[in-house]
C-alpha cells in the first residue's frame, strides 16, 4: 500500500531563517505531487506542484519554492522566511485521483 | 475565476442527519471531491463524485448536479467524532489532478 511521509510534524523558526520541509512517497510510481498551505482557520491553499522530476509548477507568487530531486520526493524551501509563511504545510500525492495528504507540518515564524 | 462556496459553520444534534451544501464555479470540471478535517490534523479523503447523482459509503453521501455547479456531502446517524470540517474540493481542468478547495464547513455535533 502507499504511505506517504512528511516531516518535521512541528517547527519553530526565527524570521529570516531558512526552510526546508521534505516529503517521501512509498508504494507507487510516478505520483503528482503537491504542497499545500493552510492558514489558521482557512482553507487549503495550492503552492507548488509536480508531475515529474524536475518539473515544477508554482501556483501562487511568494517566499518558498520547491523541488523534486527524485520521482517520490517533495522538498518545500525558503532562504528566508517571513511572518506570513507560518501555516499548516501539508503535502499530497496522486495517480489519477484523489489527493491523499501527509500529517502536515506546523510551522510558527517567530 | 474560479471559486467554491460553502457555509462557514454548522451545527446538529447526535443522532440527526445533517447537509453540506457546496457551489462551485470553475474552469473546466474533471470531479469533486469531500475530504473530512479533524482539528489538527491532515484532511482524509471521502467520497468522489464525477457524474451526476448520488454516491453512497455506509453513513455518508454525497450529491452532484454538475449543470447547477452544486454538490452536497450528507451525514446520516451522527456521532461526536464527526464533529469536525468539511472540504469541498474541485478538480478543474488538464490532468495534474490538482484540486482547488473551498474554505471548508465546520461542523459542530452537540449531545
Amino acid at each position: 500500500s502507499q504511505t506517504i511521509h512528511q516531516w518535521p510534524a512541528t517547527l519553530v523558526q526565527p524570521v529570516g531563517s531558512p526552510l526546508s520541509l521534505e516529503c517521501t512517497v512509498e508504494g507507487t510510481s510516478n505520483p503528482n505531487l503537491y504542497w499545500y498551505r493552510q492558514a489558521a482557520g482557512r482553507g487549503l491553499q495550492l503552492l507548488f506542484y509536480s508531475v515529474g522530476i524536475g518539473q515544477i509548477s508554482s501556483e501562487v507568487p511568494q517566499n518558498l519554492s520547491a523541488s523534486r530531486p527524485q520521482d517520490r520526493q517533495f522538498i518545500l524551501s525558503s532562504k528566508k522566511l517571513l511572518l506570513s509563511d507560518s501555516g499548516f504545510y501539508l503535502c499530497a500525492w496522486s495517480v489519477r485521483s484523489p489527493l491523499h495528504f501527509g500529517n502536515g507540518t506546523r510551522l510558527t515564524v517567530t | 475565476g474560479q471559486n467554491i462556496d460553502q457555509p462557514t459553520e454548522m451545527t446538529a444534534t447526535e443522532g440527526a442527519i445533517v447537509q453540506i451544501n457546496c457551489t462551485y464555479q470553475t474552469s473546466g470540471f474533471n470531479g469533486l471531491f469531500w475530504y473530512q478535517q479533524h482539528a489538527g490534523e491532515a484532511p482524509t479523503f471521502l467520497s468522489y463524485n464525477v457524474l451526476d447523482g448520488l454516491e453512497e459509503k455506509g453513513r455518508f453521501s454525497s450529491f452532484l448536479s454538475r449543470s447547477k455547479g452544486y454538490s452536497y456531502l450528507l451525514l446520516k446517524e451522527l456521532q461526536m467524532k464527526d464533529s469536525a470540517s468539511y472540504l469541498c474540493a474541485v478538480h478543474g481542468s488538464g490532468n495534474t489532478g490538482k484540486l482547488i478547495f473551498g474554505q471548508g464547513t465546520t461542523l459542530q455535533v452537540k449531545p
